[in-house]
Formats: C-alpha cells, sequence, structure tokens
C-alpha cells in the first residue's frame, strides 16, 4: 500500500488556467504539508497542516490555496499558472507537529507552457 | 535558509561503506540533526536523526562529534540503490510546524 499517495503524476498546462493536485496518506498522521522542488533542485516547504488547520504559509502567492478536507487529504490549487510554477511539488506527512518523520509522496510534476 | 554544509559530491565503491559529512557550526543545543535523501525522481526519503548521541538504524549510522558542530551519516555497504541527493539537515525538536530546510544536499554516485 501507498503510505502518500499524490495524483496527477505529471501536469502539462498552459499560463493562465487553473489546476489542483491532490495528496492523501493512509498512515493515520495528523499533519502534511506542501513543498516544491524548482529546477535547481532546492527543496522548500510551503505549506504545512495539523488536525485540517494552517500552521505554516511560507510567503507563498494567493495563487496557491491548500485545502485539507479531513486529516488523511491535503490538496493544493493554483490559480492563473505562470510559467514559474513549473517545478516538482511534494506532499508529505508526519505525525504530531513535532514529528519526527516526515513520509514524502512520489511528486507531482508541473509544466507550464 | 539551510545551516548546514555538505560536499557537493561523493564517490563511493558498491560494497564499501559511505561517509558523508556534514558541518554545522552553529548548532545550538537543542536542535537535532537529520539526514535524508532523495533517489533520482522521488520524493525524499528519511534516514535518520539524532542529537549527541550516535545513532544506528537498520538504515545507516550517524556520528555526532563531542561539540556538535559537525556529524558523517555512514552507509556501512553501499549499493548501487544508494545513489542519491544526501540532505543533512539541523532543526529544533519542538519547531512549531515541523519545518524542514532542506540545503543542495551530496550527490552520492555508488560505482561497481
Amino acid at each position: 500500500d501507498t503510505a502518500v499517495s499524490q495524483t496527477p503524476k505529471y501536469l502539462v498546462t498552459q499560463m493562465g488556467n487553473d489546476k489542483s493536485i491532490k495528496c492523501e496518506q493512509n498512515l493515520g498522521h495528523d499533519t502534511m504539508y506542501w513543498y516544491k522542488q524548482d529546477s535547481k533542485k532546492f527543496l522548500k516547504i510551503m505549506f504545512s497542516y495539523n488536525n485540517k488547520e494552517l500552521i505554516i504559509n511560507e510567503t507563498v502567492p494567493n495563487r496557491f490555496s491548500p485545502k485539507s478536507p479531513d486529516k488523511a487529504h491535503l490538496n493544493l490549487h493554483i490559480n492563473s499558472l505562470e510559467l514559474g510554477d513549473s517545478a516538482v511539488y511534494f506532499c508529505a506527512s508526519s505525525q504530531g507537529l513535532a514529528g519526527n518523520e516526515q513520509y514524502f509522496g512520489p511528486g507531482t510534476r508541473l509544466t507550464v507552457t | 535558509d539551510a545551516k548546514t554544509t555538505q560536499p557537493p559530491s561523493m564517490d563511493c565503491a558498491e560494497g564499501r561503506a559511505a561517509n558523508l559529512p556534514c558541518n554545522h557550526s552553529t548548532i545550538s543545543g537543542n536542535e537535532y540533526v537529520y539526514w535524508y535523501r532523495q533517489i533520482h525522481s522521488q520524493g525524499p526519503q528519511y534516514i535518520i536523526h539524532g542529537l549527541k548521541n550516535n545513532e544506528t538504524n537498520e538504515m545507516a549510522s550517524l556520528i555526532i562529534t563531542e561539540d556538535r558542530k559537525s556529524s558523517t551519516l555512514i552507509l556501512p555497504h553501499a549499493t548501487l540503490r544508494d545513489t542519491a541527493v544526501y540532505y543533512c539537515i539541523v532543526r529544533p525538536p519542538m519547531e512549531y510546524g515541523n519545518k524542514l530546510v532542506f540545503g543542495a544536499g551530496t550527490i552520492l554516485r555508488v560505482k561497481s
């Protein structure tokens, strides 16, 4: 069973479109995250949610809106996509705000043309 | 910003021990050292973490110097599947939000 899953794995879209990426974890964790890995391969946190409550918002443009319908899901909606949004987006989860180990999903490669 | 310094790349022969160094000279007394790795086209994977004592698990060993300003991750018998980017991360134990700050990491190439 996949611990943290993301859909879709690849997403190609045009500038100005709106798209969503979905994340689900079956580990029973209560904290979930979104990270962005750009073309230079640096991984940066975007958001974290604990028990469906937003904990971290790392100065991400408000075109990005995470939504957590329940503790097992954290979706990322992106409005008005820009070229600079092209990256690999990783979802992760952990148990608690001080969870020692974060489990990462396989990533979603977003390409904006 | 990342609080660690790692060599950009290292090579290791298959079957030999891989020793990956990390400098964290500004580490505070309550900050942990974590290691993750990222195999090509996959999500990062937790390896090990420690505070001041040496740690060992089924994947690796973590050796932290007595002054805690540096550490070494040891993969005892490297295989080709250990080829990856290895990230050394320093973070407080109860940091609100459990944020991991990734640096550039070390590209480890295991060669046959």
